[in-house]
């Protein structure tokens, strides 16, 4: 059945790092949120896209992370340089795009990427 | 700005009993409500959402939702969990005037006494 794909699943590396995280949405979907998740702070919106468009990024630190859609089928989140403080599990969720607005949509969620940064 | 409290952290409930969630939220008008349900190690599952008409809802693996707009409240049911059922939920609330925005509670970890 059809599925949000997330790479890779796990991630190590030390600060300073460039980290890139990949996201394939659903075929057909055409909106894509990316989140982060922490213990602290629980689940976080970072960015949302529909047709490849930014249209909403206000919860992503924007001196360091980039998130983009080279295409319909991949949405990348990359961090450059990383820190130790961005360790958290990030998920991709795709969604079809019917609903009126954005936050309406039933969300597909990834398996996420669970980042580690030394 | 909108806020959403799931006052409770962990709940333990023998298998075969009832369950309720709860939550809250603070918003002026009318939002659209959701339930998300995580298993270990997996990314977030809809359970159940509400945006209008009839407050009981009806969701999926035999759940259901009624949204008190007195209480502010939507808090999630079953009348007997299953072993299965051990996860993390989280209830969400998607605001629709002015600035859009969507908010996840904190979660309530859910576990299954055999």
């Amino acid at each position: 059945d059809a599925r949000v794909t997330q790479t890779p699943r796990d991630k190590v590396t030390e600060m300073g790092q460039e980290v890139t995280m990949r996201c394939q949405p659903i075929l057909g979907h055409n909106t894509v949120f990316w989140y982060r998740q922490t213990m602290m702070q629980g689940l976080e919106l970072l960015a949302y896209f529909r047709n490849r468009a930014p249209l909403d990024d206000s919860g992503m630190p924007k001196d360091r992370f980039s998130a983009e859609m080279p295409d319909a089928t991949l949405a990348t989140l990359k961090i450059q340089p990383s820190e130790p403080r961005d360790s958290a599990v990030y998920f991709c969720a795709s969604g079809s795009g019917l609903a009126g607005g954005p936050y309406q949509e039933t969300q597909y969620f990834g398996p996420g990427t669970r980042l580690l940064v030394l | 700005a909108q806020s959403v409290t799931q006052p409770d952290i962990h709940i333990t409930v023998s298998e075969g009993a009832s369950l309720e969630l709860r939550c809250n939220y603070s918003y002026g008008a009318t939002p659209y409500l959701f339930w998300y349900v995580q298993s270990p190690g997996q990314g977030l599952q809809l359970l159940l959402k509400y945006f209008s008409g009839d407050t009981l809802v009806q969701g999926i693996k035999g759940f259901e939702a009624e949204f008190k707009r007195s209480q502010s409240s939507f808090n999630l049911r079953k009348p007997s969990v299953h072993w299965s059922d051990a996860a993390e939920y989280f209830c969400a609330v998607a605001t629709l005037q002015g600035a859009q925005k969507l908010v996840f509670g904190q979660g309530t970890r859910l576990t299954i006494n055999p």
